[in-house]
Formats: C-alpha cells, sequence, structure tokens
C-alpha cells in the first residue's frame, strides 16, 4: 500500500496546455515535496510547503498544500516539452521522507 | 561546487553474485542517504547516516545488503547475494544536516543495477 498516491501516474500533452498532479494520503505531514527528475539524473528538489493551505508559485509552476496537511497539488501552465520529467511528491513523517510513486510528464512540441 | 558523486554509473551482474556501490556526497554534508528507486516507483529509504553513525536502517534488507560511512565522509554500499528484485537505481543523497530540520536533500545521478 502506497502511503502516497500520486495521480495520474502517466501524462502526455500538447505544449501549451495546462495540467495538475495529485499527491493524496490518509496520512498527515509536517511538510511536503516536491521533486523533479529527468532520466539518467536524481530527483532536484523544487519546492517544499509547510503550512496547510499554503501556495508557492515558481514561475508557470504552482504548488498548494492542502488544509489538512495530508495532500498536495502541482499546476503547471503553459507547458513546455522542457517540463518533460518524472514529477515526485514526497511527505516528511517522523524524520524520513516518503515518496510516492511518481507522474511521469511528456510535453510534445 | 561538486555535486553528489556515485560511481559505477551502471552495472550488470548474475544473481547470487556481489556488488558495490560508492558515494562521495557533497563536501560538508553530514547526513548521507541511500535510496533505492525500482523502475515506476519513487525512491525508498534504505540507510541514513548522520556523519558515520547510521541514524535509521529499519528498510535496509540486512540479510544481503550493507552500508559502510568509516570516515563520516565517503559511504560503500553493498549487496551480496544480489536477487533479481534488488533490479533498481541505487541513489545517494546528502544533507547539510537531517532533512527532518528543514535540511534540503540532493541526489547524485544514481547506479543502476540490473541482476540477470
Amino acid at each position: 500500500t502506497q502511503l502516497l498516491e500520486q495521480s495520474p501516474q502517466f501524462l502526455s500533452i500538447q505544449e501549451g496546455e495546462n495540467l495538475t498532479v495529485y499527491c493524496n494520503s490518509s496520512s498527515v505531514f509536517s511538510s511536503l515535496q516536491w521533486y523533479r527528475q529527468e532520466p539518467g539524473e536524481g530527483p532536484v528538489l523544487l519546492v517544499t510547503v509547510v503550512t496547510g493551505g499554503e501556495v508557492k508559485k515558481l514561475k508557470r509552476l504552482t504548488f498548494q498544500f492542502g488544509d489538512a496537511r495530508k495532500d498536495s497539488s502541482l499546476h503547471i501552465t503553459a507547458a513546455q516539452p522542457g517540463d518533460t520529467g518524472l514529477y515526485l511528491c514526497a511527505g516528511a513523517q517522523g524524520g524520513k521522507l516518503i515518496f510516492g510513486q511518481g507522474t511521469e510528464l511528456s510535453v510534445k512540441p | 561546487e561538486a555535486g553528489v558523486a556515485q560511481s559505477p554509473r551502471y552495472k550488470i551482474i548474475e544473481k547470487r553474485q556481489s556488488v558495490a556501490f560508492w558515494c562521495n556526497p557533497i563536501s560538508g554534508h553530514a547526513t548521507l542517504y541511500w535510496y533505492q528507486q525500482i523502475l515506476g516507483q519513487g525512491p525508498k529509504l534504505l540507510i541514513q547516516f548522520q556523519n558515520n553513525g547510521v541514524v535509521d536502517d529499519s528498510q535496509l534488507p540486512k540479510d544481503r545488503f550493507s552500508a559502510e560511512r568509516l570516515k563520516g565522509v565517503d559511504s560503500t554500499l553493498k549487496i551480496q547475494p544480489a536477487k533479481l528484485e534488488d533490479s533498481a537505481v541505487y541513489l545517494c543523497a546528502s544533507s547539510l544536516g537531517p532533512q527532518s530540520s528543514g535540511n534540503t536533500i540532493y541526489f547524485g545521478e544514481g547506479s543502476w543495477l540490473t541482476v540477470v
């Protein structure tokens, strides 16, 4: 059983489209992080959200932490081919970082 | 600034053989992690070191996996004997201090293991 469920698992869209990736759990996390992983490389941290209801923006990416600190979403506006990659959410719980299974995003030109 | 270095990048071995992976963390980083990432899954923590001491190895299959960080800098992860299900990317990561204290974790490129 996955502690953190990400959806969708795969997403293929055209350049310029918007998309949202979800990260859900029945557990509460002290913080939640989003990473992006390109093929053949390790994950790279995009953002950390700490407060329930918090919204952070990083250029065309908008991250939201749920009020109850159990879920999060990542919204990308006007996706570009450079956004292609594996997006991972990770929740901090008991001193550990627990990763979701990832969302594989492909943005076609 | 140099990132987390790992070697080898790729390794193919037969089941029941042994393999070792090496990691050199970012200079000055006290916390070092080994994660296992199976294809289609997120990384799973195998072991966490604080300097040369083990903080968490609860998910390390200790009958076949071992890891050490003798001088508090470089680390090695060994698998002996390997099983087919050990085929995965082994990611080393480091941070200034524990992630639980708000420190950012930096990952290496990973060592890809295929067990045949």
